[in-house]
């Protein structure tokens, strides 16, 4: 089965760099959530999307932006990058109303040195 | 959003049944409760849900007391794989988003 992608899988950035990161939705999923987990941290939600609109946010830095795009794909930009962005981040996608659980992809793991 | 509470760290017997549990004494009626785990550094994985019926599918089961202040997940017969931080979630059926609070670790030993 189909499963959500995210890319790259790593990535190495230096400070004050910008970043892109990409994730790929179940087909069909019409939600997507972004969550960053730092080292020996829960994951922390970041923001979501349903049907290409913003639907909710949590802590996400100013620095951050997101968004869903015709395709449900989901890119989250992350400009002027601090050391402490390092983290994975977390993308899951929820089908549509009626099956709510979300699945997560692999992560991407980011390093700003 | 419903707060929960669980066991910082549990251990359980290789074959053995695993029964991790979570408070959420302030959960509403239209509140699922959700189950998720995290093998380390993986994407976390959705385990099962309920309402307030008790459920069971291919790897868990989940039992809701019937005042729904508390839960139990059961994984039957644990293996060395289902070692990883164990996430009981309360949120509102089709809206909002999941918050993780502080998990139960839980090592399986042979």
């Amino acid at each position: 089965a189909a499963g959500v992608i995210q890319s790259p899988r790593h990535l190495i950035k230096e400070k004050r760099e910008t970043a892109t990161l990409k994730c790929y939705p179940i087909p069909r999923h019409d939600t997507v959530y972004w969550y960053q987990q730092g080292p020996g941290q829960d994951p922390q939600f970041l923001i979501s999307f349903y049907e290409k609109m913003q639907s909710d946010k949590g802590s996400i830095p100013d620095r951050f932006s997101a968004q869903q795009f015709s395709d449900y794909h989901s890119e989250l930009n992350m400009s002027s990058l601090e050391l402490g962005d390092s983290a994975l981040y977390f993308c899951a996608s929820s089908p549509p109303t009626g099956h709510p659980e979300a699945f997560f992809g692999q992560g991407t793991r980011l390093t700003v040195v | 959003d419903a707060k929960t509470t669980q066991p910082p760290s549990m251990d359980c017997a290789e074959g053995r049944a695993a029964n991790l549990p979570c408070n959420h004494s302030t959960i509403s009626g239209n509140e699922y409760v959700y189950w998720y785990r995290q093998i380390h550094s993986q994407g976390p994985q959705y385990i099962i849900h309920g309402l307030k019926n008790n459920e069971t599918n291919e790897m868990a089961s989940l039992i809701i007391t019937e005042d729904r202040k508390s839960s139990t997940l059961i994984l039957p017969h644990a293996t060395l794989r289902d070692t990883a931080v164990y996430y009981c979630i309360v949120f509102p059926s089709n809206t909002g988003k999941l918050i993780f609070g502080q998990g139960t670790t839980l090592q399986v030993k042979p």
